[in-house]
């Protein structure tokens, strides 16, 4: 069983707070490690899809860096706004994974105008 | 179709009944897959497919639980005599090979309910 962990579990920032979350996976067989952002009564979206050691990759005010070799992954966020409210999911593909997602448990982000 | 669309969005059922969950993923998409999510947990990997095959059903938690895509598009999720740990988000996501680029595209999910 993969181990993929999120911290922390949720979150309140005030609006223009910048934030930042944790993705922890294993360090073995790293294939690609994707962050998604979950709003409630939506789909989860695709943010990063991260497959470099080292890669640092953003859209907008959100961006990701990836260390493989420790096997983690940060999340950022600058300037939060109340629409950045949602479950941010982080999910590790293995090697020998059978080009499945493992997930974390999400971190929930609530921003408060 | 422009995205992954699941039906029903919510489903209720009693204990002991037999469910159907549609995914109808985005068009020329081969790669297919099943989630589930427990309230409080991540997404939890139940089936994959890639074309009409069955590529990974290790997630399926038991027998009661089945997947078909018959025709390489639409996947049913079958779940026979429900229990009321089965409640769950189902959720489908899509992709246009395994290990896409560009990640996996969700359906909203159908919020099933064992009472």
């Amino acid at each position: 069983i993969l181990n993929v962990e999120q911290s922390p579990q949720s979150l309140h920032v005030q609006e223009g707070d910048s934030t930042n979350f944790t993705c922890s996976f294993p360090s073995s067989n790293f294939y690609a490690l994707h962050w998604y952002r979950w709003e409630t009564a939506k789909s989860p979206e695709a943010l990063f899809v991260m497959t470099l050691n080292g890669d640092e990759k953003k859209k907008g005010r959100i961006s990701a860096t990836l260390n493989t070799k420790e096997g983690y992954s940060y999340l950022y966020i600058k300037g939060s706004q109340p629409e950045d409210s949602a479950t941010y999911l982080c999910a590790f593909m293995g090697n020998n994974a059978g080009n499945m997602l493992t997930f974390g448990g999400g971190t929930r982000l609530m921003v408060k105008p | 179709g422009a995205g992954v669309s699941q039906t029903p969005s919510n489903k209720v059922t009693e204990k002991g009944k037999y469910v159907e969950l549609r995914c109808d993923p985005i068009s020329g998409h081969t790669a297919l897959y099943w989630y589930r999510q427990s309230l409080g947990q991540g997404p939890e990997f139940l089936i994959y497919f890639q074309g009409t095959g069955a590529a990974d059903d290790s997630g399926l938690p038991n027998d009661r639980f089945f997947a078909v895509r018959p025709e390489g598009s639409v996947s049913t999720l079958k779940i026979q005599r429900t229990e009321r740990g089965d409640s769950a988000v189902y959720l489908c996501a899509s992709s246009l090979t395994p290990a896409s680029n560009y990640g996996y595209t969700f359906g909203s999910g159908t919020r099933l309910t064992v009472v």
